[in-house]
């Protein structure tokens, strides 16, 4: 693989339901990040990254927990999923984090809740 | 608050000229990023200014006035790949990205 998978492409999950978006990268970015796009906003950070072991919230954290326990791999976890968490996620990461790095993205889950 | 406006949508015909503004207020600036985003696709990077000026990559250039807290992007010689959404964001005092809505662009023949 080249750049940053996301898995699955695209879900359909009843409302309640636990799901774990997967993310992998193989560039060896020490930065990761998860963000969600919907109609009519801007791209909004969950969670982020700087380096594998640590974590940190962004904008619209609530619902929502990261994991970062090796450099590649970062899965987002929507617990008890509820309808407002209808959106597309996008898995990103750069070469460091904390500074003015290009980040690079992946191809995003298209998840609907119902 | 932090604020990015873009507009929502422009229309420009192949062959032509199109600018697509972008203004921010943010606490603190440490650069500015322009993607490209295709319909169902992941954002791509386009360029990224820091200082004052123009940057100019093939037919895309970027333009930068951190006084006026602006950015344009301008893409010569439309072509119909070009039809997309062109996202405009801004690194903060923190480092985090601040995104614009984003801009669609419509490419007509």
């Amino acid at each position: 693989i080249a750049g940053i998978t996301q898995a699955p492409t695209s879900q359909i999950l009843a409302a309640g339901r636990r799901m774990t978006l997967r993310c992998t990268q193989d560039m060896r970015h020490n930065a990761m990040y998860w963000y969600r796009q919907d109609l009519g906003l801007g791209l909004r950070l969950i969670h982020y990254s700087n380096t594998a072991g640590t974590t940190g919230k962004g904008e619209v954290p609530d619902g929502y927990s990261v994991s970062r326990a090796n450099t590649d791999d970062f899965p987002l976890t929507l617990a008890s999923a509820v309808p407002s968490q209808t959106s597309v996620y996008f898995c990103a990461s750069s070469r460091e984090g904390g500074d003015a790095d290009t980040q690079y993205f992946g191809p995003g889950t298209r998840l609907t809740v119902l | 608050g932090q604020n990015i406006d873009q507009p929502t949508e422009m229309t420009a015909t192949e062959g032509a000229i199109v600018q697509i503004n972008c203004t921010y207020q943010t606490s603190g600036f440490n650069g500015l990023f322009w993607y490209q985003q295709h319909a169902g696709e992941a954002p791509t990077f386009l360029s990224y200014n820091v200082l004052d000026g123009l940057e100019e990559k093939g037919r895309f250039s970027s333009f930068l006035s951190r006084s006026k807290g602006y950015s344009y992007l301008l893409l010569k010689e439309l072509q119909m790949k070009d039809s997309a959404s062109y996202l405009c964001a801004v690194f903060d005092s923190n480092y985090q990205l601040i995104w614009g809505a984003g801009t669609k662009l419509i490419i007509k023949p």
